[in-house]
């Protein structure tokens, strides 16, 4: 079966201070996807990031940076410069066949980011 | 372009009730999935809906149950609502073989 750890609970930063959120991941399957979703308190998951199994180059966009790494199973996203408008609860997860048109994510429990002024 | 959308917003139940959640997936999306989010908890996976069948389901007993319009747009039902089925439910739609999902803001429901 597959699961997502996200090991931190909760983090709290003061602006600007750069942040990274962990996440590892356990999967039998060799091709795959990972993703990383932001949750503010509206509770609409919004879209960072994703990834797939067979690109491992690290990516940047704008102060979001991910860093993939399949030997360690890792899937970390570092916030520089963070802002208090990046306060919310953040979700990696990973897709697996549904046996649907679509794959299904099975989400880690979430990492609670506040960024304090 | 539109979102994905879902009403109500908010919901009150008693136990063993039914209640009906709406969705409307993104324009042009047409596979709406639905998840389940307890509080503090990463959502779970409950179905997926392509071409007005359901495709793919997770582990949630027969009382989820849903449905998916020629226009795409899905309905949750649940019936004899328990305590536990408080949560928040999300839908997401995407394109076929298109890995993302894209999420609805959600429907709080309180069962009491």
């Amino acid at each position: 079966a597959q699961k997502v750890t996200q090991a931190q609970t909760e983090i709290s930063v003061v602006e600007k201070e750069d942040v990274t959120l962990d996440c590892v991941y356990e999967t039998r399957d060799t091709t795959y996807y990972l993703f990383w979703y932001k949750q503010p308190p509206s509770g609409e998951l919004v879209f960072l990031i994703r990834r797939n199994s067979f690109d491992e180059q690290n990516e940047i966009s704008g102060r979001y940076s991910w860093n993939f790494q399949k030997s360690t199973s890792s899937f970390n996203f570092t916030i520089t410069a963070s802002q208090v408008v990046d306060s919310a609860v953040y979700f990696c997860a990973l897709s697996e066949p549904s046996g649907g048109a679509n794959s299904k994510l099975t989400f880690g429990k979430g990492i609670t980011l506040s960024v304090r002024p | 372009e539109t979102g994905v959308t879902q009403s109500p917003t908010h919901l009150i139940k008693t136990r063993g009730q039914q209640v009906t959640l709406r969705c409307s997936s993104q324009s042009g999306h047409n596979t709406v999935s639905w998840y389940q989010q307890a509080l503090g908890q990463g959502p779970q996976f409950i179905f997926q809906y392509y071409r007005e069948e359901e495709n793919g389901r997770g582990n949630f007993p027969p009382r989820f149950s849903g449905l998916q319009f020629p226009n795409y747009s899905s309905e949750l039902n649940v019936n004899a609502l328990e305590l536990d089925d408080s949560a928040l439910y999300l839908c997401a739609s995407s394109l076929p073989a298109e890995e993302t999902q894209y999420f609805g803001p959600g429907t709080r429901l309180l069962v009491l």
